[in-house]
């Protein structure tokens, strides 16, 4: 069966630090990949997703970028942390035929201080 | 781009009691999904709506996809405490063959 792993669960970053959230999918090939912030207010905000290797779709400009080095990894980037750019941070995967059944991780909480 | 309106956007109901929510669009959809997700966890899929009319549980969790293929409603009976979380409608984009479209959510609290 498949299964996505994200870290970390919890992070506390300062203004102006860095960023790497990872995310990987096990027991599937080539799956479809997205990174979401999710904000208190409840919504989910797509922020990447990549449909192969290397190749990235970005919905919302801003602060972050995402990188696939390989089939089953997403990583989620920043140069410089905003206060901002604190939120939840949710990883999700579809595959084939079922491209439009997205499943999630269990998500970061990321606060920027 | 289009849009789901899901209402209500909150619940506060007794342990015991149905509870109904629904979701419209401006738009066809061809796939309606209904997820939920607890506090502090990624949303989970509750049930998957692929035809006009379909009607279909999964334990006391009962979704319609709508018959003009621009709404549907997601049911729970009896509810109990763990009933509680944020419940997203959601269905393809128009225009992608990669991403969803989702409500804003709705927000059930349940008193034991």
């Amino acid at each position: 069966s498949q299964t996505i792993h994200q870290w970390p669960a919890t992070l506390v970053q300062p203004v102006g630090s860095p960023l790497s959230l990872e995310c990987t999918v096990e027991g599937t090939s080539n799956p479809n990949l997205y990174w979401y912030r999710q904000a208190a207010g409840r919504g989910l905000q797509l922020l990447f997703y990549s449909v192969g290797i290397g190749q990235i779709s970005s919905e919302v400009p801003q602060n972050l970028s995402a990188s696939r080095p390989q089939d089953r990894q997403f990583i989620l980037s920043s140069k410089k942390l905003l206060l901002s750019d604190s939120g939840f941070y949710l990883c999700a995967w579809s595959f084939g035929w079922q491209w439009n059944i997205q499943y999630f991780g269990a998500g970061t909480r990321l606060s920027v201080l | 781009g289009q849009q789901l309106n899901q209402s209500p956007q909150s619940m506060f109901i007794q342990e015991g009691e149905d509870v109904s929510m629904n979701c419209t669009s401006s738009s066809i959809f061809n796939t309606w999904l209904w997820y939920k997700q607890d506090p502090g966890e990624g949303p989970v899929l509750l049930i998957a709506l692929y035809k006009a009319g379909e009607l279909t549980s999964n334990g006391r969790l009962t979704a319609q996809f709508g018959i003009t293929r621009k709404d549907s409603f997601l049911n729970i009976s009896a509810s109990i405490p763990s009933d509680v979380g944020i419940y997203f409608c959601a269905g393809p984009s128009g225009g992608s063959n990669y991403k969803l479209t989702f409500g804003k959510g709705t927000l059930l609290t349940v008193n034991p």
